[in-house]
């Protein structure tokens, strides 16, 4: 069981938006920056999102990320068949820990 | 461009000592950030393991601190993880990241390394 929660699964037809969401606590997110991982198959996850809503060099502004409360929110714009992969959220926890969600699959359908 | 690269044994057999070592290229460990090992056991998601700074200064993960040492070598400029009592339940791709302290990003990761626990 993660401390974060993340949806399992996302879909959305190429050109579309979709979302995804990364619920935690006041001992995490509320309090924490939240970056956010890219993960292809077989493959290192790679830093997508930092500090909430910053994209490192060479991510597209397709990806955004927000912050609300204790909650965090991946967003990917014109969707296409090449963003299909794994999703994870990361931030600190106060247990002086790194603590991620769960992960979620993203299909283009 | 930073690079980080694992190595160590992909068997290991239950109740020993798994051991890896992460060789940092294009940065020096001595500048600054803490260096940390992830783990992912196959089909399932990230689990943090611990980090480390230049200087020495640790925090695991609660659920394996017991089991867990991570070290340094700023000599040879890398960053070495042991976990101890080992069972199958320990069988994953294992990964290290250079993570930024206060702000608590992973970035870059290596390219991973599966470690199998079996007899």
């Amino acid at each position: 069981q993660s401390v974060l929660t993340q949806p399992p699964s996302v879909s959305a037809a190429p050109g579309q938006k979709v979302t995804i969401s990364c619920s935690g606590s006041s001992s995490n997110i509320g309090n924490n920056y939240v970056s956010w991982y890219q993960q292809f198959p077989g493959t290192a996850p790679k830093l997508l999102i930092y500090e909430d809503n910053k994209r490192p060099s060479g991510i597209p502004d397709r990806f955004s990320g927000s912050k609300s409360g204790t909650s965090a929110t991946l967003g990917i714009t014109g969707l296409q068949t090449g963003d299909e992969a794994d999703y994870y959220c990361g931030t600190w926890d106060s247990s002086l820990s790194a603590v991620f969600g769960g992960g979620t699959k993203l299909t283009v359908l | 461009q930073v690079q980080l690269q694992e190595s160590g044994p992909g068997l290991v057999k239950p109740s020993e000592t798994l051991s890896l070592t992460c060789a940092v290229s294009g940065y020096s460990i001595n500048s600054g950030y803490h260096w940390g090992w992830i783990r992912q056991p196959p089909g399932k998601g990230l689990e943090w393991i611990g980090i480390i700074n230049h200087s020495g200064t640790t925090y695991y993960n609660p659920s394996l601190k017991s089991r867990v040492t991570i070290s340094v070598d700023t000599s040879k400029n890398q960053f070495s993880l042991k976990l101890s009592s080992v069972t199958a339940a320990d069988t994953a791709v294992y990964y290290c990241a250079r993570h930024k302290e206060g702000v608590d990003w992973f970035d870059p990761w290596g390219q991973g390394t599966l470690v199998t626990v079996s007899s």
